[in-house]
């Protein structure tokens, strides 16, 4: 147990529709990042939150949306999804902020959609 | 934006064998990062290399940090089956801290 928890594991819904993936970071944790695992595209980077804030965007779609709450768990919300959205998305949560190095980068199981 | 080129693509490697992996990229990182995925599974931090030249050991893995930064190469000693699984590099810094860049992913596989 990396202490990153990610619900639901697996999740089965049809284009067009929307769902929300959560993710809880480690405890003392205050930054959340979002990753899209695909089979031709590796991980991509999508956002990072860090104490609320949203700080670092990176190749996500505008159907795609997160945030992080005051208790410090983040969701991620894709909606309108399409066929290409099927993927492994991952949260991974660290203590810092926008420093290097990621001290403390830990990964949660992951969510794996699947969009038919 | 930044890339990172991990190769090779699959090893297919019997037991006892070692192992050898690069990334490069075209963009300097300030931080190297190797991990691990198991099936099913996120990955799992191996080493991390924070300095340029920099060799650091984790067991059987040793890394580098390639000089130009724009570099790192991992190695496993005396292969084992649980080694099995897919292995990425990942790079932070630069434009953006914090988050990071992986490679595509090295797929291994040992033979007992």
């Amino acid at each position: 147990d990396s202490g990153v928890t990610q619900t639901p594991k697996h999740l089965i819904t049809a284009t067009g529709q929307r769902v929300t993936l959560r993710c809880s970071p480690r405890s003392g944790d205050l930054s959340v990042y979002w990753y899209q695992q695909s089979l031709d595209q590796g991980l991509q980077f999508l956002i990072q939150y860090y104490n609320g804030e949203e700080r670092a965007k990176g190749n996500i779609l505008e159907r795609f949306s997160a945030q992080q709450f005051p208790d410090l768990h983040s969701e991620l919300n894709l909606s309108s999804l399409e066929l290409g959205d099927s993927a492994l998305y991952f949260c991974a949560s660290s203590v810092g902020t926008n420093r290097d190095p990621p001290y403390g980068y830990t990964f949660g199981s992951g969510t794996r959609l699947t969009v038919v | 934006g930044q890339q990172l080129n991990q190769s090779p693509q699959s090893m297919f490697i019997q037991e006892g064998e070692d192992v050898s992996m690069n990334c490069t990229s075209s963009s300097i990182f300030n931080t190297w990062l190797w991990y691990k995925q198991d099936p099913g599974e996120g990955p799992v931090l191996l080493i991390a290399l924070y300095k340029a030249g920099e060799l650091t050991s984790n067991g059987r893995l040793t890394a580098q940090f390639g000089i130009t930064r724009k570099d790192s190469f991992l190695n496993i000693s005396a292969s084992i089956p649980s080694d099995v699984g897919i292995y990425f590099c990942a790079g932070s810094g630069g434009t953006s801290y914090g988050k990071l860049t992986f490679g595509q992913g090295t797929i291994l596989t040992v033979h007992p």
